[in-house]
């Protein structure tokens, strides 16, 4: 039974250039959630996923940075234009449908370098 | 809006010695809380967690810890540190009730462990 699977593990981007974070949930996890961790700092909930759908975008920068959950396929976290101030790990979770924080899995991560 | 503080930054034992990591939290009811381990390089492996019931918690690779409520703490130990848990430590809540999805990090503690 895989685990949350993230790819790439690395990826380096040109400002300007644009990001695009690949988030493959654990086998029978319908529920999505990204969160970003800047340098020296804790992670910070960016948005929350389900199928087709984004229930919580609370945390995600108003600008140059969406997701989505397709019915088919892995989530994608997309950061458009990217500056260095993006620089970060990105990090999904899944879960259970209804289980929220009590069933939470976390991946490897993305790391993104801004040149 | 509930808050995590890890007062230490960076901290270093000996192998064999006894380790406390400290957190506090800040929310307004009985929180969920939890503990996470970072290696280098990698995702966030979950440690241990406290929904409710005995305020002392076991969690995997021997550590445990302590929900004090009148403190607002969940404080990490380990009574023998061994070398491969140089980490970074991170401590979070989420508020609890069914379908409570999002957690707020500390920024984390780092641990070395001097052989």
């Amino acid at each position: 039974n895989a685990g949350v699977m993230q790819n790439p593990r690395h990826l380096v981007r040109r400002r300007g250039q644009e990001a695009r974070l690949r988030c493959s949930p654990m086998k029978g996890h319908s529920h999505v959630y990204w969160y970003r961790q800047l340098p020296e700092e804790g992670l910070k909930f960016m948005v929350y996923l389900q199928k087709e759908n984004i229930i919580d975008e609370s945390g995600m920068p108003k600008e140059r940075f969406s997701a989505e959950f397709p019915k088919e396929g892995p989530s994608i976290l997309r950061i458009q234009q990217v500056v260095r101030g993006d620089s970060a790990a990105y990090f999904c979770a899944s879960s259970p449908r209804g289980t929220g924080v009590e069933k939470l899995f976390f991946g490897s991560g993305t790391q993104l370098s801004v040149l | 809006a509930q808050s995590v503080t890890q007062p230490d930054i960076h901290i270093t034992v000996s192998e064999g010695a006894s380790l406390e990591l400290r957190c506090n939290y800040s929310y307004g009811a009985t929180p969920y809380l939890f503990w996470y381990v970072q290696s280098p390089g990698q995702g966030l492996q979950l440690l241990l967690k406290y929904f409710s019931g005995d305020t002392l918690v076991q969690g995997i690779k021997g550590f445990e810890a302590e929900f004090k409520r009148s403190q607002s703490s969940f404080n990490l130990r380990k009574p023998s540190v061994h070398w491969s848990d140089a980490a970074e430590y991170f401590c979070a809540v989420a508020s609890s009730g069914a379908g409570s999805y999002q957690l707020t990090f500390g920024k984390g503690t780092k641990l070395s462990v001097i052989p």
